[in-house]
């Protein structure tokens, strides 16, 4: 069975820090991959999703960056922190529409926690 | 582009009570659609899905959804709710001619008040 890991679940960092977290999804190939952020209020916002490695597509202009170095792991990066980044961050995955013709859910990691100060 | 649009940020109901949490959706081509649910500090969980077929779709923990093309709605509803349904839904939409991208909408938090 497919599952997906994310770490760490909580984070503190100071301003002006780089920040990295990650993601690997087990049990599945050439899944497509989703970076959210959920701010206090504010719902789910997509900030980046990948259809394949090295292929990135962003959502929201922002000091944040992600890659995808391999298949099944989804990094997001950033060189300096700001007090507006923190928030609970989401990674998910999904299988391809083209793998089988129909879309599927996503499924999601249990999120990490980042609070900037 | 599509968007989704959740009209009701918070929805308190008695236990026992039936609920309703709307969802409205935009896109210019055929659509999936979901309903997720969030308990606190916590990713998401499915709770149902329309992919086709029958506009009336059940899911997980007694909820359903009907998919009307005509109002671009996906409302979801359960007829008697629990303590246990309190928590943070959200519906989302993702095209299903080749976009790759999931689109949720603000979320609804659910109180059961008992």
């Amino acid at each position: 069975s497919q599952t997906i890991h994310q770490w760490p679940a909580t984070l503190v960092q100071p301003v002006g820090s780089p920040l990295s977290l990650e993601c690997t999804v087990e049990g599945t190939s050439n899944p497509n991959l989703y970076w959210y952020r959920q701010a206090a209020g504010r719902g789910l916002q997509l900030l980046f999703y990948s259809v394949g490695i090295g292929q990135i597509s962003s959502e929201v202009p922002q000091n944040l960056s992600a890659s995808r170095p391999q298949d099944r792991q989804f990094i997001l990066s950033s060189k300096k922190l700001l007090l507006s980044d923190s928030g609970f961050y989401l990674c998910a995955w999904s299988l391809r529409q083209g793998a089988k013709g129909r879309k599927t859910e996503a499924f999601f990691g249990q999120g990490t926690r980042l609070t900037v100060v | 582009a599509q968007s989704v649009t959740q009209l009701d940020s918070q929805v308190p109901v008695f236990e026992e009570a039936p609920v309703e949490l709307r969802c409205n959706y935009s896109s210019s081509v055929s659509v999936y659609l979901f309903w997720y649910v969030q308990y606190p500090n916590q990713g998401l969980q499915l709770l149902l899905k329309y992919l086709s077929g029958s506009t009336l779709v059940k899911g997980i923990n007694g909820f359903e959804a009907e998919f009307n093309k005509s109002q671009t709605s996906f409302h979801l509803r359960k007829p008697s709710v629990h303590i246990s349904d309190t928590a943070e839904y959200f519906c989302a939409v993702c095209d299903n001619f080749g976009n790759e991208k999931l689109t949720f909408g603000t979320g609804t938090r659910l109180t059961i008040i008992p």
